[in-house]
């Protein structure tokens, strides 16, 4: 089985600009979250998504936000980009109930200048 | 906010040597999860211990559970090179509905010396 798989897997943006991160997870799995990990926080959830519906979400700002599609897919936008922004996004796929592990992908590191 | 905390931050060992990385949270919790991220990587599922549950193993690996001290404890026998990587504890809270996502701790780095 493939694993979950993160595109781009590096980006450079400007402040003020906006950007989208693309997760596609492992066949079968209908359940997709996103990490914000940075050196100073450690991992922070963003939210979850299950079968195309957002089921948890994090602490963060509305700047912040997703969309799970049919084919699980999931995208996450960040818009006006801020310096603190900058950090490793991480997706995860899992089967969705409590005791599925979650598959995590390379992750895409996003710089913002 | 973080609910798991390793101890310690980081772990320097020789090749051989058992390395033993320790867990603390702060609610009550369904289950606890531990995961290895190497350098620059994804994060890898390691082991899960449900909160019923004092103790479990997989291969190399041996993982507690006490939630009267609300901690767990990650321990690697025979350790290899090849375990050098960041470890986290992650919980599940209780109750919760898995509002927050699984919960992460701050990870200890391990450095195993070949």
């Amino acid at each position: 089985k493939a694993g979950v798989t993160q595109t781009p897997r590096y980006l450079i943006k400007t402040r003020g600009q906006q950007v989208t991160l693309s997760c596609s997870p492992i066949s079968g799995h209908r359940s997709v979250s996103w990490y914000q990990q940075t050196p100073g926080q450690g991992l922070q959830f963003l939210f979850e998504y299950f079968s195309e519906t957002q089921r948890n979400k994090g602490n963060f700002p509305g700047r912040f936000s997703g969309r799970q599609f049919s084919n699980s897919r999931s995208e996450m936008n960040v818009s006006t980009l801020e310096l603190g922004d900058s950090a490793l996004y991480l997706c995860a796929s899992s089967l969705g109930s409590r005791d599925s592990p979650l598959h995590f992908g390379n992750g895409t590191r996003l710089t913002v200048t | 906010s973080q609910q798991g905390e390793e101890d310690p931050q980081a772990l320097s060992i020789q090749e051989g040597e058992n390395a033993t990385m320790n867990c603390s949270y702060k609610t009550s919790i369904n289950n606890l999860q531990w995961y290895r991220q190497n350098s620059g990587r994804g994060l890898v599922h390691l082991i899960l211990i449900r909160s019923n549950e004092r103790e479990k193993h997989s291969g190399r690996l041996r993982v507690t559970l006490d939630t009267s001290k609300k901690s767990s404890s990650l321990l690697i026998t025979a350790s290899r090179a090849a375990d050098t990587a960041s470890y986290f504890c992650a919980t599940d809270a209780f109750g919760r509905g898995g509002a927050d996502g699984l919960t992460f701790g701050k990870g200890t780095h391990l450095i195993i010396q070949p």
